[in-house]
């Protein structure tokens, strides 16, 4: 059974830090993996994809790492601002499901 | 291009109704997938649906069923409605094309259960 982990549950920073959030899944048969972040009361709006093919994925600021052996992705975000606050989950798609497991989220707050 | 639309954007219920939210996808997607996200439990899967067939199901009581209709709009329903089904509901839609299988979600339904 998949079961994915995000840690830190809430990270508190600094406008201008580059930051790292982390996703841990336990099946590494994956299909591919997606990034989210959520805003209050609001839908997922998506930020990355990974095929398990890949090992790395950039849009802007945002890079995502792919490490399937060791099950682990890693979120970075580069010179972290106001605006960037906001719930970051990561969801991992097992292979021969049409299933997505996410994880419980990271609640990022970055301070002006 | 229009994204993931679900209708209605908040409901309020009492225990014992029923309920039926509406989940329209991205144009040209015909893989629709639901949620339920809460505070103690998170995003939770409950099913998905691709050309009207359900290919995968979470582990929620047969109270929640869902359906998709030839033009790929999906509706999903909770009977009996039990206080613990208050929730925002998410709509997720997917178009599988070269081997990729990425999710766009719409803004949920808030569901109120009284």
């Amino acid at each position: 059974k998949q079961e994915v982990t995000q840690i830190p549950a809430a990270l508190s920073v600094p406008e201008g830090e580059n930051l790292v959030l982390n996703c841990s899944f336990t099946d590494s048969a994956i299909y591919n993996l997606q990034w989210f972040r959520q805003d209050p009361g609001k839908g997922l709006t998506s930020l990355l994809l990974i095929q398990s093919s890949q090992r790395e994925q950039t849009s802007g600021r945002l890079n995502a790492s792919l490490d399937k052996s060791s099950g682990r992705s890693t979120l970075y975000i580069a010179a972290s601002q106001p605006g960037d606050s906001a719930t970051y989950l990561c969801a991992v798609l097992t292979s021969g499901t049409y299933k997505y497991i996410f994880g419980t989220g990271t609640r990022l707050k970055v301070l002006a | 291009k229009a994204g993931v639309t679900q209708t209605p954007r908040y409901l309020i219920k009492t225990r014992g109704q029923q309920v039926t939210l509406s989940c329209s996808p991205i144009s040209g997607h015909r893989s629709v997938s639901w949620y339920q996200q809460t505070p103690g439990q998170g995003l939770q899967f409950l099913f998905e649906y691709f050309s009207e067939t359900q290919r995968n199901k979470g582990n929620f009581p047969g109270r929640f069923s869902g359906r998709q209709f030839s033009n790929s709009r999906s509706e999903m329903n909770v009977s009996t409605l039990e206080l613990g089904d208050s929730a925002l509901y998410l709509c997720a839609s997917s178009l599988e094309l070269a081997g990729v299988y990425e999710q766009f979600f719409g803004p949920g339904t808030r569901l109120t259960v009284l």
